[in-house]
């Protein structure tokens, strides 16, 4: 059984260009939760999605960053005219369903940088 | 909004020696969660804690949920190399709620 896969694992962006990480949740998930992660800082939480729907977004900057979690196909972390700040890692895990009992796992990350 | 501590923030330790860490929270979290990050990977689960008091075992790792349901501990015992990493405790109020996680505490362990 794969586990969350996401991809790019390092991608390289300009300032100003737009940057689209993709998440793969576990197979049988139906959740999906994106995490950003600063150098030497914990993993802070951006947005939860099921599919077709975002369930909580508190975490994400009011603007430049979108997320989606289509009915088919990955969900998306969608980062539009890149700055420096935005260089990180970007984290997404998946959720079978909301019972309590049921954690999150990890894929691998992208990391992120902005030149 | 809520916030999880951990302490120590980071540790240095000797192979062989055992090894305590805690998490404490302003709120009362119905789930502890104890994760460990090594360099360039995801968070990979260790322990999930679901009820108060409860003490859980993963081979040397051992997890305990406070009774105050506001604190959570991780043991590691006979600490190895490759237990180097940063560990992050994660909390959750309820089965609706997102899962908040703390600083970390990053764990040396000297051969």
């Amino acid at each position: 059984n794969a586990g969350v896969m996401q991809n790019p694992r390092h991608l390289v962006r300009r300032r100003g260009q737009e940057a689209r990480l993709r998440c793969s949740p576990m197979k049988g998930h139906s959740h999906v939760y994106w995490y950003r992660q600063l150098p030497e800082e914990g993993l802070k939480f951006m947005v939860y999605l099921q599919k077709e729907n975002i369930i909580d977004e508190s975490g994400m900057p009011k603007e430049r960053f979108s997320a989606e979690f289509p009915k088919e196909g990955p969900s998306i972390l969608r980062i539009q005219q890149v700055v420096r700040g935005d260089s990180a890692a970007y984290f997404c895990a998946s959720s079978p369903n909301l019972d309590s009992k049921e954690t999150q796992y990890f894929g691998p990350g992208t990391r992120l940088l902005v030149l | 909004g809520q916030q999880l501590n951990q302490s120590p923030q980071s540790m240095f330790i000797q192979e062989g020696e055992d090894v305590s860490m805690n998490c404490t929270s302003s709120s009362i979290f119905n789930t502890w969660l104890w994760y460990k990050q090594e360099p360039g990977e995801g968070p990979v689960l260790l322990i999930a804690l679901y009820k108060a008091g409860e003490l859980t075992s993963n081979g040397r790792l051992t997890a305990q949920f406070g009774i105050t349901r506001k604190d959570s501990f991780l043991n590691i015992s006979a600490s190895i190399p490759s237990d180097v990493g940063i560990y992050f405790c994660a909390g959750r109020k309820t089965s609706y709620d997102k899962v908040i996680f703390g600083p970390g505490t990053s764990l040396s362990v000297i051969p």
